[in-house]
C-alpha cells in the first residue's frame, strides 16, 4: 500500500546544476500536485495536472517545469537550480478533494 | 488578504485540556474544507473533512460558518501524540480539479 512515492529523499545541488524529482501514484488518482514548503510560507503550489496530458502553472512555477509522464507519474524538473529552491517539495495526488501526499524531498541549493 | 488565514500561534497547553484553532477564507467560491495534520519533518495528512452541519471524530471537532467564512477545529482533553501543526485548508470549486490552498498552519505542543 504504497500511496505516493517520492525519490530522491534528499539531495544537495550546486547552484546552475540541474535535477529532475519523481512523483509516482498507486490508487489511480487523476490529479496530481507539486508544492514546495518554506518556514514562515506553508505549502505553496509549483504546479499541477488536473488528469493525465494536462498541466497548469500553480502559485509560485517560475524555475520549474513539469511532465505528467503516464496517469501514475508526475515529475519536477529544476533546470537551473538556485539557493531560493532551497525547500522541501513535496508531490500529493486528489480524485474527490482529500490528498495524499508523499514523505517528501528535501532540497538544499548551495 | 491571504486566501486562508490561521492563528499564528504556536499553543503550548497541558495534557487533558481543550483547545481551539481558528482559521478564516477570503474566497466565498470556496468549496470544500479540510483539517490536515503535520507533524514535524513529515507530510500533511488528512485529519477531518469539515461540513456545513459541523462534524465530530472521537475528541475532534470541526465546524463551518459559510456567512462569516470561519473555521475551526476544536480538540478535546488533548494528548501528547496530538502535537503537531495543524493545517487549515480551502478548496475552490473548478470542475474534476480539486486544487487545494493551505493556511500557513498552527503549531500545538502538548506537555506533559
Amino acid at each position: 500500500n504504497a500511496g505516493v512515492t517520492q525519490t530522491p529523499k534528499f539531495q544537495v545541488l550546486k547552484t546552475g546544476q540541474s535535477m529532475t524529482l519523481q512523483c509516482a501514484q498507486d490508487m489511480n488518482h487523476n490529479s496530481m500536485y507539486w508544492y514546495r514548503q518554506d518556514p514562515g510560507m506553508g505549502l505553496r503550489l509549483i504546479y499541477y495536472s488536473a488528469s493525465e496530458g494536462t498541466t497548469d502553472k500553480g502559485e509560485v512555477p517560475n524555475g520549474y517545469n513539469v511532465s505528467r509522464l503516464n496517469k501514475r507519474e508526475f515529475s519536477l524538473r529544476l533546470e537551473s537550480a538556485a539557493p531560493s529552491q532551497t525547500s522541501v517539495y513535496f508531490c500529493a495526488s486528489s480524485e474527490w478533494g482529500g490528498y495524499t501526499f508523499g514523505s517528501g524531498t528535501r532540497l538544499t541549493v548551495v | 488578504r491571504k486566501e486562508v488565514e490561521q492563528d499564528p500561534g504556536p499553543f503550548n497547553v497541558p495534557e487533558g485540556a481543550t483547545v481551539a484553532f481558528n482559521c478564516t477564507y477570503s474566497n466565498s467560491a470556496s468549496q470544500s474544507f479540510f483539517w490536515y495534520r503535520q507533524d514535524c519533518r513529515k507530510e500533511p495528512k488528512l485529519l477531518m473533512s469539515v461540513y456545513s452541519s459541523g462534524n465530530e471524530d472521537g475528541r475532534f471537532t470541526a465546524q463551518l460558518n459559510r456567512a462569516s467564512q470561519y473555521i475551526s477545529l476544536l480538540i478535546r482533553d488533548s494528548k501528547l501524540s496530538d502535537s503537531a501543526t495543524y493545517l487549515c485548508v480551502v478548496r475552490r470549486s473548478g470542475g474534476s480539479n480539486y486544487k487545494l490552498t493551505f493556511g500557513k498552519g498552527t503549531l500545538l505542543t502538548v506537555n506533559p
